[in-house]
């Protein structure tokens, strides 16, 4: 079966610097993944996705993701945060045959000091 | 193009209750998976629906049932509620086919008393 695993459940940054978020999957074959950002009292919204090909995509709002398959990780990065990226940031599975059922992280909530 | 909307996004209800939450997804767009977030359990998957045929089922009771329409529009209903069933529901719809992301609504809060 398929998991997700975001070992940190909460983060704290300052405002500029950099930042990293960790994500493990367990998964049989090349998986599909993704991170998904939701902001409070909201739905989820997908940064970024990785089905093949280069390990190192690019996303909406600065934030990037490298896939290690060596590793079975898929960490989302972001050189310089801002305030508004303060939310909840989910990483997830999705099974190869549709992608259409996704198996989610616990989330790693993330703060912004200014 | 309009996004995925979600009606009620709020909804109370008590135990013993049903409940009918709507999902509309986006224009174009055939599949539509339902989830439910807690604080506990997190996001887990509900189920998946293509062309008024559910294809993928998560672990929950019988009580969670959906339907999908022939326009695409999905529902989900929740019979006998039970206080465990509190939650944000959120739906998903994609494309058909492989490696098609999902995009989502912004969720019917559920509170049951």
């Amino acid at each position: 079966a398929q998991s997700v695993t975001q070992p940190d459940i909460h983060i704290t940054v300052s405002e500029g610097a950099s930042l990293e978020l960790r994500c493990n999957y367990s998964y049989g074959a090349t998986p599909y993944l993704f991170w998904y950002v939701q902001s409070p009292g909201q739905g989820l919204q997908l940064l970024l996705k990785y089905f093949s090909g280069d390990t190192l995509v690019q996303g909406i709002k600065g934030f990037e993701a490298e896939f290690k398959r060596s590793q079975s990780s898929f960490n989302l990065r972001k050189p310089s945060v801002h305030w508004s990226d303060a939310a909840e940031y989910f990483c997830a599975v999705g099974s190869t045959g549709t992608a259409s059922k996704l198996t989610f992280g616990t989330g790693t909530r993330l703060q912004v000091t200014l | 193009k309009a996004g995925v909307t979600q009606t009620p996004r709020y909804l109370i209800k008590t135990r013993g209750q049903q409940v009918t939450l709507s999902c509309s997804p986006i224009s174009g767009h055939r599949s539509v998976s339902w989830y439910q977030q807690t604080p506990g359990q997190g996001l887990q998957f509900l189920f998946e629906y293509f062309s008024e045929t559910q294809r993928n089922k998560g672990n929950f009771p019988g009580r969670f049932s959906g339907r999908q329409f022939s326009n695409s529009r999905s529902e989900m209903n929740v019979s006998t509620l039970e206080l465990g069933d509190s939650a944000l529901y959120l739906c998903a719809s994609s494309l058909l086919g492989p490696a098609r992301e999902q995009f989502f609504g912004p969720g019917t809060r559920l509170t049951v008393l």
